[in-house]
């Protein structure tokens, strides 16, 4: 059963133009979420993240919108570079801040095209 | 920094045979975490550790899979037997006590585990 869902399993977006990634959770303690980026080869790394107690957070050209009452989060990129082009993991946790464990989603790969 | 290092990169076994990988957190981090992907389920988290003691072994999926840590600079996943449902990639990460560990979990590139 997956507590954390993103739906898509693929985007593709032009250069400059903006991109948007959903993601879904069912989990209602999940307090925390964060977005992962993923190369092939290369491990996960951090990209941005939320709490519960906001909607938006927001670093340089990456932004995340949360909306709890539809247990929603999105990752919109803008302006999209071809450099974007990667796996995008949505994750959550329950705790707050101070969590070790994450839950995952599946992972939606973006493409961004010259 | 050398950051989290994994091995072997990729291992090709057959059903039934012992397949054991390898992980070196990051010198100084206390907590160490496995992870497993598979198109089906995403990114899993296995087993962590802190301080070498297991914390939670709930994603363990059976007891063909076992998972160590006898120093905090070394932790291995065995699967005994091996079945081509356990063929996905594996990743270990780690990171150390901190106020927002879940942003500091460095991951390593992962193994590519085949199971014919």
């Amino acid at each position: 059963d997956q507590q954390v869902k993103q739906n898509s399993p693929s985007l593709s977006v032009q250069e400059g133009r903006i991109s948007i990634l959903n993601c879904d959770y069912t989990n209602s303690m999940f307090d925390y979420f964060l977005w992962y980026k993923k190369y092939p080869a290369e491990g996960p790394t951090f990209l941005i993240s939320i709490s519960s107690i906001k909607d938006k957070n927001e670093d340089g050209r990456f932004t995340v919108f949360l909306n709890k009452s539809a247990k929603h989060l999105s990752l919109h990129i803008v302006p999209s570079q071809p450099g974007d082009s990667a796996v995008y993991f949505c994750a959550a946790s329950s705790g707050g801040a101070g969590s070790y464990q994450l839950t995952f989603g599946k992972g939606t790969k973006l493409s961004v095209i010259p | 920094d050398a950051g989290v290092i994994q091995s072997p990169r990729h291992e090709v076994t057959e059903m039934g045979q012992e397949v054991t990988l390898r992980c070196k957190p990051i010198s100084g981090h206390d907590y160490l975490f496995w992870y497993r992907q598979t198109m089906m389920r995403g990114l899993e988290l296995l087993i962590y550790f802190n301080n070498n003691v297991p914390i939670d072994d709930s994603g363990m999926p059976e007891d063909r899979f076992s998972a160590k840590m006898p120093n905090a600079s070394f932790s291995t996943l065995k699967i005994q037997p091996s079945e081509p449902r356990d063929s996905a990639v594996y990743f270990c990460a780690s990171t150390s006590r901190d106020r927002v560990p879940q942003e500091t979990q460095y991951f390593g590139p992962g193994t590519r585990l085949l199971v014919l």
